[in-house]
């Protein structure tokens, strides 16, 4: 398996364009998962979804960030207008229907 | 909700000695606790987990203990190795009636081998 596919890798954006991050979950896995990762506050859940229902949301820290799962096997997050300090690794993980969950290699964001 | 602290921020062994990383959680419902390793520039990677009906559980040179009593739980590497140099995350689940819940990560520990 390819395992969790993020794209892109890397992205530097000016403040105030709109990015977009990508996620293929494994294949079979039902949960799926956005974290945030900083220095400053480790590993942060923004959003998970269950059979492509987002459970909970919480964690996303502002109105201008969303997310969607349109089907089994693709994600997006969006950050609409993004700000210096959205500066951070995003991971997204998937999970089967247990309670292991797989990281991507994450989405690293820069925003100047 | 569950909390999950963990110590030492930071760890330096020498090669070839052990490492010890604790947690513990605050939630008695919580019953799966895996441990990720993430080196640097990658995302965590399993290398280990243990259920709450099991004590301890070993694979090579890592194990992990859990007291369900105490809650905690850690993680031991012995014979250290350079490759083991990375930050490791504990993290803990409480199980919910609607499906999987997101994992509680510790605030990792960054563990230095040195040669």
């Amino acid at each position: 398996d390819a395992g969790v596919i993020q794209s892109p890798r890397h992205e530097v954006t000016e403040m105030g364009q709109e990015v977009t991050l990508r996620c293929k979950p494994i294949s079979g896995h039902n949960s799926l998962f956005w974290y945030r990762q900083t220095m400053m506050r480790g590993l942060e859940l923004l959003i998970y979804f269950n059979n492509n229902v987002p459970i909970d949301d919480s964690g996303m820290p502002e109105d201008r960030f969303s997310a969607k799962m349109p089907n089994a096997s693709f994600s997006t997050l969006k950050i609409q207008p993004s700000e210096p300090r959205d500066s951070a690794v995003y991971f997204c993980a998937s999970g089967p229907p247990t309670y292991t969950i797989y990281f991507g290699e994450g989405s690293w964001l820069t925003v100047v | 909700g569950e909390n999950v602290e963990q110590h030492p921020s930071t760890l330096s062994v020498q090669e070839g000695d052990s490492a010890v990383i604790k947690c513990t959680y605050s939630d008695s419902a919580s019953n799966y606790f895996p441990w990720y390793k993430q080196e640097l520039g990658k995302g965590p990677q399993l290398i280990i987990d243990i259920r709450s009906n099991v004590g301890e559980k070993k694979d090579q040179r890592i194990a992990v203990t859990l007291n369900k009593t105490a809650k905690h739980f850690s993680l031991h590497i012995t014979e250290t190795q350079p490759e083991d140099s990375a930050v490791y995350f504990c993290a803990a689940i409480t199980p919910r009636n609607s499906g999987n819940t997101p994992l509680v990560f510790g605030k990792g520990t960054r563990l230095s081998v040195i040669a």
